[in-house]
């Protein structure tokens, strides 16, 4: 598709469990952020990819929280023995590159921990 | 401690009039600033950028001022149609990488 993809749109998942949202970024952008948005906050920055470089990892809010990007593009985001303060709409977002500050977002994935 | 802010949560005009959304930042090292646009169940669009070096970009209907000495930023749309119906985010920048954004302001136009 034309646009950056998330899946799953949805999630719900019980306390304590792993969970992996991911994002296809628009082909050829080589950069790409994850973002959240938790209820009455504004979106935060967790992570940014920028090609080869080692990911700004400086947003991630505890070491439960990981990210990856295979071969330049699909990135995964780990949440590992979610809490219910994790629940928030993840957003993904790419762009040609670091300068271009045009962000393309996904539609996000809303993830609710019960 | 929320560094970029959009004091209105919600903001509605006549259609053909003036919309102004308004944000306000604290720290003085910001130099990018964006608007987003948002429908719902949709991502985030970007809608119009400015850098520190001007303190006035247009495109089109869509104007940002920059208010560096106030720290301060605004959107203005007009004429405002019933599509531009949205939530509207700004955010800014240092590095222009790691953007702050504000939890946004409803505008509503009223046909």
């Amino acid at each position: 598709g034309a646009g950056v993809s998330q899946s799953p749109s949805n999630k719900v998942t019980e306390k304590g469990k792993d969970v992996e949202l991911r994002c296809d970024p628009i082909s050829g952008h080589t950069a790409l952020y994850w973002y959240r948005q938790s209820l009455g906050q504004g979106l935060e920055f967790l992570i940014y990819f920028q090609g080869n470089s080692a990911p700004d990892k400086s947003g991630l809010p505890s070491d439960r929280f990981s990210a990856e990007r295979t071969g330049g593009s699909v990135s995964t985001l780990t949440i590992q023995r979610t809490q219910q303060e994790d629940s928030a709409v993840y957003l993904c977002a790419s762009s040609p590159s670091s300068t271009n500050y045009g962000y393309t977002f996904g539609s996000g994935t809303r993830l609710t921990v019960v | 401690d929320q560094q970029v802010k959009q004091n209105s949560p919600s903001l509605s005009v006549q259609e053909g009039r003036i919309s102004i959304l308004n944000c306000d930042y604290t720290n003085s090292m910001f130099d990018y600033f964006l608007w987003y646009k948002k429908y719902p169940a949709e991502g985030p669009t970007f809608l119009i950028s400015i850098s520190s070096i001007k303190d006035k970009n247009e495109d089109g209907r869509f104007t940002v001022f920059l208010n560096k000495s106030a720290k301060h930023l605004s959107l203005h749309i007009v004429p405002s149609q019933p599509g531009d119906s949205a939530v509207y985010f700004c955010a800014a920048s240092i590095t222009g990488n790691q953007f702050y954004f504000g939890t946004g302001t409803s505008l509503t136009v009223i046909p």
